[in-house]
């Protein structure tokens, strides 16, 4: 069994400030994260993934997550926001035995940016 | 190289009409994802299909709703006698793999049923 928490449903920082994204999982097996972003009437996109090789992870857009095991946790930060950031971001969970790894998203949260 | 590919954008049926939402994943992708994303509420998996098998549909509604995924073609989610709490967007998603490859979205079909 897995599932994912991301810890706030809406974040309002301003512009220029540090973003802090919270997200827990939990899995039984080794997991594979995701963070994904979707803008307002679009599809989603990846900011970046991490495969069990380094934990601290760079993605797009200057966003970065730190995967700690003893932690459960996969938050995404990004040092300073800028108004195009926001949008709904998602924490995925992929893990599993065998060929199938099920995938699990989280309720995502809406990160909003003033200027 | 063309990204996911979904048709139509808008959808637009009536109370017991059928609704056909196609998927065209990424060239080489033979991995198909669908997800519901009701109005305020993050994604849910619905149905996990590799060409011509169902591999996970536990996401999906027991009644009404059916998904494929052909030999040639593009994959199709069908609902059947739409109502009005079908109205959501429909992503579809697609991967070269399964689990640690990351999966690339198309931009959606958005169901309304009135």
């Amino acid at each position: 069994a897995q599932s994912v928490t991301q810890l706030d449903s809406h974040v309002s920082v301003s512009e220029g400030t540090p973003v802090l994204l919270r997200c827990n999982y939990s899995s039984s097996y080794s997991p594979s994260l995701f963070w994904y972003v979707q803008h307002p009437n679009k599809g989603l996109q990846l900011l970046l993934k991490y495969t069990s090789a380094a934990t601290l992870v760079k993605g797009i857009n200057g966003f970065e997550a730190e995967f700690k095991k003893s932690e459960t946790s996969f938050h995404l930060t990004k040092p300073s926001a800028h108004m195009s950031d926001a949008a709904e971001y998602f924490c995925v969970v992929t893990s599993g035995s065998g060929g199938y790894q099920k995938v699990t998203f989280g309720t995502g949260t809406k990160l909003q940016v003033i200027p | 190289n063309a990204g996911v590919m979904q048709n139509p954008r808008h959808l637009v049926r009536r109370r017991g009409q059928e609704a056909r939402l196609r998927c065209s994943p990424m060239k080489g992708h033979s991995h198909v994802y669908w997800y519901r994303q009701l109005p305020e509420e993050g994604l849910k998996f619905m149905v996990y299909l590799q060409k011509e098998n169902i591999i996970d549909e536990s996401g999906m509604p027991k009644e009404r709703f059916s998904a494929e995924f052909p030999k040639e073609g593009p994959s199709i989610l069908r609902i059947q006698q739409v109502v009005r709490g079908d109205s959501a967007a429909y992503f579809c998603a697609s991967s070269l793999k399964t689990g640690v490859h990351e999966q690339y979205f198309g931009p959606g079909t958005r169901l309304t049923v009135t």
